[in-house]
């Protein structure tokens, strides 16, 4: 079944630390992935995909089709990174295809 | 381009009445979906159109009924609502499949 996973509610990392969150998936064809992030008082909005392999805010997500992972990475996070990210999984499933969000990690950068 | 609005912002029930939900979007976008969000479980897709006239079933469509007569609405109804419903709900457009705008959520309280 497709799947995604992931593994940790929250993540709290001080500022300037590096920060890496956690994605694995379960899809039985070719996957295509997503990061959306929701900042606080801000709507769900997409940060990145894999196809694209470009870094957004710092932020750089690689596909790993032999550990099934996407792990979305900064090297050095900062205070306005805390929110919450939601890993997502291309379903074509359907007649057209949808989104299939995993759990959601909050982020949380302490000064 | 107010982008993608939904109405009402908060509602209370009580179980066993009904209300629908409005999604209005202004982009022209095909793609339209309802999705709730519950505390532990992510975004979980209810139902979602791919165009006007057309509608299908999400990973937890039961007890709720949508319709997509104009392009740019997408109405989410509660026939009979039960304190299960309570929860927050988005609506979301795209003109592709992973690139979903959001609305600024509905919380419904059903008590």
């Amino acid at each position: 079944a497709q799947r995604v996973t992931q593994p940790e509610k929250l993540l709290s990392v001080f500022k300037g630390a590096p920060v890496e969150l956690k994605c694995n998936y379960s899809y039985s064809g070719s996957p295509e992935l997503f990061w959306y992030v929701q900042y606080s008082r801000q709507r769900l909005q997409l940060l990145l995909r894999h196809i694209s392999r470009e870094s957004i805010k710092g932020f750089t997500a690689d596909l790993n089709k032999g550990e099934t992972s996407f792990h979305l990475k900064k090297p050095f996070a900062q205070e306005e990174d805390s929110a919450m990210y939601y890993c997502a999984l291309m379903n074509y499933g359907g007649s057209q295809g949808n989104l299939i969000f995993g759990k959601g990690t909050k982020l949380s950068v302490k000064p | 381009n107010a982008g993608v609005t939904q109405t009402p912002k908060f509602r209370v029930l009580k179980t066993g009445q009904s209300m629908t939900l409005l999604c209005a979007q202004d982009m022209n976008h095909e793609y339209m979906y309802w999705y709730r969000q519950d505390p532990g479980m992510g975004l979980r897709l209810i139902h979602y159109s791919v165009g006007e006239g057309t509608t299908a079933k999400g990973e937890v469509p039961d007890g709720y009924n949508v319709s997509r007569l104009k392009k740019q609405n997408f109405l989410l109804g509660l026939e009979s609502a039960a304190p299960s419903q309570t929860s927050v709900y988005f609506c979301a457009s795209g003109r592709w499949v992973y690139e979903q705008y959001f609305g600024p959520g509905t919380r419904l309280t059903v008590t």
